[in-house]
């Protein structure tokens, strides 16, 4: 009963270094998405996916990049890491057949130097 | 563009009082409407979910109410207790597929 699983955890990045932050969810769900949260900002969308092979930018895509090969991962990617990247990222999950309840991972706390 | 706002941002209440959180948002044409808990360097938890064709939702000791009209969402929480101390977040998913999170509601109850 995974859910939503994110790795890694925890990642320190020098500014200049690329990396990627990978999403797997095990729930057959159709939609996927990236959010960042800042302290007093709430969680703001990074890039979305509705199905394979489908991505969009949400809200802050920036710096990032994502792809969607398979229903089950979404991992994303950040070209050239800033210190304005410090943040913690949130991979989610959902599907309307379940409610359109969203699922969520652990997060990932990733400080950029 | 859809705006969550939660109000007030922090608050602090002795054990057993009732807390009440609130959460507008501006668009309301929401398909449903999602209450987290989140605390401090964890994911969030899903609370509640109210559909947009309902008017509320119970769980324990939890109950959430959704006016889609008014563009207003409250979340109650009874004879509150030092473990409910944690960040509340309410969050609308909207007709363009999307979620939008308010910042949340920093909650810490005193023994």
């Amino acid at each position: 009963n995974a859910g939503v699983t994110q790795t890694p955890k925890f990642q320190v990045l020098k500014t200049g270094q690329s990396m990627t932050l990978q999403c797997a969810q095990d729930m057959n769900h159709e939609y996927m998405s990236w959010y960042r949260q800042d302290p007093g900002m709430g969680l703001r969308l990074i890039h979305y996916s509705v199905g394979a092979g489908i991505t969009d930018q949400g809200e802050v895509p920036n710096g990032y990049n994502v792809s969607r090969s398979t229903t089950e991962d979404f991992p994303l990617r950040l070209l050239s890491a800033a210190p304005s990247q410090t943040s913690v990222y949130f991979c989610a999950s959902s599907s309307p057949y379940s409610g359109n309840t969203i699922y969520f991972g652990e997060g990932s706390w990733l400080t950029v130097v | 563009k859809q705006e969550v706002t939660q109000i007030p941002a922090a608050l602090s209440v002795p054990e057993g009082e009732n807390l009440v959180l609130n959460c507008s948002f501006t668009d309301s044409a929401i398909y449903n409407l999602q209450w987290f808990r989140q605390d401090p360097g964890k994911g969030l938890t899903s609370l509640l979910l109210i559909q947009s064709s309902q008017r509320e939702q119970t769980s324990g000791r939890l109950n959430a109410s959704l006016d889609k009209s008014s563009g207003r969402s409250t979340l109650y929480i009874a004879a509150s207790q030092p473990g409910d101390s944690a960040t509340y977040l309410c969050a609308v998913y909207d007709s363009w597929g999307k979620f939008q999170f308010g910042a949340g509601t920093q909650v810490v109850v005193t023994p």
